[in-house]
This record gives structure tokens, C-alpha cells and sequence, in this order.
């Protein structure tokens, strides 16, 4: 049921882009972006909840593409405040309210 | 955004020993909350939705005597992990969202600050 992402890790020079992808086996009502650096709470990015819906937070964005169940969350000129773990959450319809967590990728973004 | 509160953020406990863990909504009325467990460099994975007024439902493989969950009022809910084992040792974190309806979840879920539990 979990959600799978891609890559696992990535490592940055200040100012690249990345692209991290969320799978589902499941069909989607909607998919959650967090952040999460050590030792805290994950922090919200954006919600999904429209197939083909793309949202942009200043420099982060992200499509769903509801037929094929996947997102993807779009880093650019990235900074070093991006490091964490990213985690996609997504909410299946064929089950109630609550949020299943991908397996994490984890971005060091380095001067 | 909504702040959802939880306490303790660190406990320390002997083997065989209770501890509870509570998880407060302190601006809004959260009918429903979630509890996830976190393994160090690994995903959040959703134990149990609490219900208020009602049991709460586990996720398969979570022992419901183990960890016990009540949710007996709109803006709190509390873990107590019973007869506690060093393999319980973890990061449990607890999320609450506003009061929905209509499918899909279009508010994002509010996570409290995580309680890093160590069994000795």
C-alpha cells in the first residue's frame, strides 16, 4: 500500500534542479508533499488533488497524474534550506480518511 | 496554519513500564487524528486513526493491546504504549486535520512535534 519514491537519496550543488517521484498501486483521491529534517516534524509542502493538477510553491512545484498515479515534486535552483527527507503522502480511495506515507528521499543540497 | 500540540517530546522509560503520549489540537476541533511511527532514516507509518467518541482503528499488523488509543475529547488524543519493550523504541508522531467532507482531503494534515520514546 505504501507509496514508493524515487530516487531514495539525492545530493545537490546549491542551484541544481531535482525531480522526486511518488508511485501508487492505489487510485488517488489526492497526494500531500512534506519536508521533514532530522529529529522534526514533517513540514507541509502542497496538496494535490486534481489529476493532471500542477502547484508551485516558490521554487518547489508538483504535478499528479491521476491515471497513472503518480506525482512528482520539482525542485529548482535549489537551496541549501531544502536538505531534509521529502515524503509524498497519499490518500487512496478505497480507504477512509488518512495519509500513507512513501518510503522518503533524502536531499543534501550542498554549498 | 493550525497548531497541534504533543508532550512529551522526549521520555525515557524501564522495560516493562506504561507511557502515554498525548496529542492536542489547540485551535481547532479534530474529530479525527492519526498516530505514525518512525524508525530512524525511514518513512512515517500510520499505526491507528483515532475517532472521537469512538474505538480507534488499527492499522493491520499494530497490536490494539499494546498500544492503546483514546480520543475523548475534539482536541485531544493519547498513545499509551503499554508494558513497554526496548523494540519500542521510536519517534511517534501524531497528525490532526480540520473536519472534512466531500473526499479528497483538501486541507493538509497538522503534525504535532513527535515524542522520541527510549525503552531501557
Amino acid at each position: 500500500q505504501q507509496p514508493v519514491q524515487s530516487p531514495q537519496a539525492v545530493i545537490l550543488r546549491e542551484g541544481e534542479d531535482a525531480v522526486i517521484n511518488c508511485s501508487s498501486s492505489k487510485a488517488l483521491y489526492s497526494v500531500h508533499w512534506y519536508r521533514q529534517k532530522h529529529g522534526e516534524a514533517p513540514v507541509f509542502l502542497m496538496i494535490l488533488l486534481k489529476g493532471g493538477e500542477q502547484k508551485g510553491h516558490e521554487k518547489i512545484s508538483a504535478s499528479f497524474n491521476e491515471k497513472k498515479q503518480q506525482s512528482s515534486l520539482y525542485l529548482t535552483a535549489s537551496q541549501l534550506s531544502y536538505s531534509g527527507t521529502y515524503f509524498c503522502g497519499t490518500e487512496n480511495k478505497d480507504s477512509s480518511y488518512k495519509l500513507i506515507f512513501g518510503s522518503g528521499t533524502r536531499l543534501l543540497v550542498r554549498p | 496554519g493550525a497548531v497541534v500540540s504533543q508532550h512529551p517530546s522526549r521520555v525515557i522509560c524501564k522495560s516493562g513500564t506504561s507511557v502515554k503520549i498525548e496529542c492536542r489540537s489547540l485551535d481547532f476541533q479534530a474529530t479525527t487524528m492519526f498516530w505514525y511511527r518512525q524508525f530512524p532514516k525511514q518513512s512515517l507509518m500510520l499505526m491507528a486513526t483515532s475517532n472521537e467518541g469512538s474505538k480507534a482503528t488499527y492499522e493491520q499488523g499494530v497490536e490494539k493491546d499494546k498500544f492503546l488509543i483514546n480520543h475523548a475529547s475534539l482536541t485531544l488524543s493519547t498513545l499509551t504504549v503499554t508494558s513497554a519493550h526496548p523494540e519500542d523504541s521510536s519517534f511517534y508522531i501524531c497528525s490532526a486535520s480540520y473536519p472534512r467532507g466531500p473526499r479528497p482531503m483538501n486541507t493538509e494534515a497538522f503534525f504535532g512535534q513527535g515524542t522520541r520514546l527510549t525503552v531501557v
